[in-house]
């Protein structure tokens, strides 16, 4: 069974960070690209950043996050992170990890997603 | 960047009735186009990828059509689980969300 379990959500102060997880399982996690994607309060959905699979390190970013963020995955711990900096109230939301269907993709849709992790930037 | 309109943003329907959602896409994505619904505190679910191929162990009242810049989710004899909210996506050039479109009882 495909599981991903996000982690490390927060209250934070503005200018602050936070490094969000996001533990897989029940899948070859080196071969899949993974994405985040958020949805502040009562908001639609926006994605975030994605990291592709197969070994190779390609990173993309919304124009919102980019300079800010950071995503990365590490295969050997099944893990994928966002290191998110510089963090404004309009970063607040509910941050989903989410597998990419077709592993030969750097991007495609989303067929498993975690139940995600609330960031609060508030001071 | 792609931008993703849908509309209508509200729908009022009833159990039974046949629902279309539209999603268009300022510039030409081909059939790189999924639907996703999404009910309240839950994660978002993948119903429809590729415009018009219907993810395994979704129900075939769901159905997706279109390529190029339009497109559109039907759902043919809504059910009580159904209303919720439906967003589609773009995956030609990574990623945009539609705004979402939110389906209610009438």
């Amino acid at each position: 069974e495909v599981l991903l379990l996000e982690s490390g959500g927060g209250l934070v102060q503005p200018g602050g960070s936070l490094r969000l997880s996001c533990a897989a399982s029940g899948f070859t996690f080196s071969s899949h690209a993974m994405t985040w994607v958020r949805q502040a309060p009562g908001r639609g959905l926006e994605w975030v950043s994605g990291i592709s699979g197969g070994g190779s390190t390609n990173t993309y970013y919304a124009d919102s996050v980019k300079g800010r963020f950071t995503i990365s995955r590490d295969s050997s711990k099944n893990t994928l992170y966002l290191q998110i900096n510089s963090l404004r109230a309009e970063d607040t939301a509910v941050y989903y990890c989410a597998r990419t269907a077709n592993p030969q993709w750097d991007y495609g849709e989303y067929d498993f997603w975690g139940q995600g992790t609330l960031v609060t930037v508030s001071s | 960047d792609i931008q993703m309109t849908q509309s209508p943003s509200t729908l009022s329907a009833s159990v039974g009735d046949r629902v279309t959602i539209t999603c268009r896409a300022s510039q030409n994505i081909g059939s790189w186009l999924a639907w996703y619904q999404q009910r309240p505190g839950k994660a978002p679910k993948l119903l429809i990828y590729k415009a018009s191929t219907l993810e395994s162990g979704v129900p075939s009242r769901f159905s997706g059509s279109g390529s190029g810049t339009e497109f559109t989710l039907t759902i043919s004899g809504l059910q009580p689980d159904d209303f919720a909210t439906y967003y589609c996506q773009q995956y030609n050039s990574y990623s945009t969300f539609g705004q979402g479109t939110k389906l209610e009882i009438k």
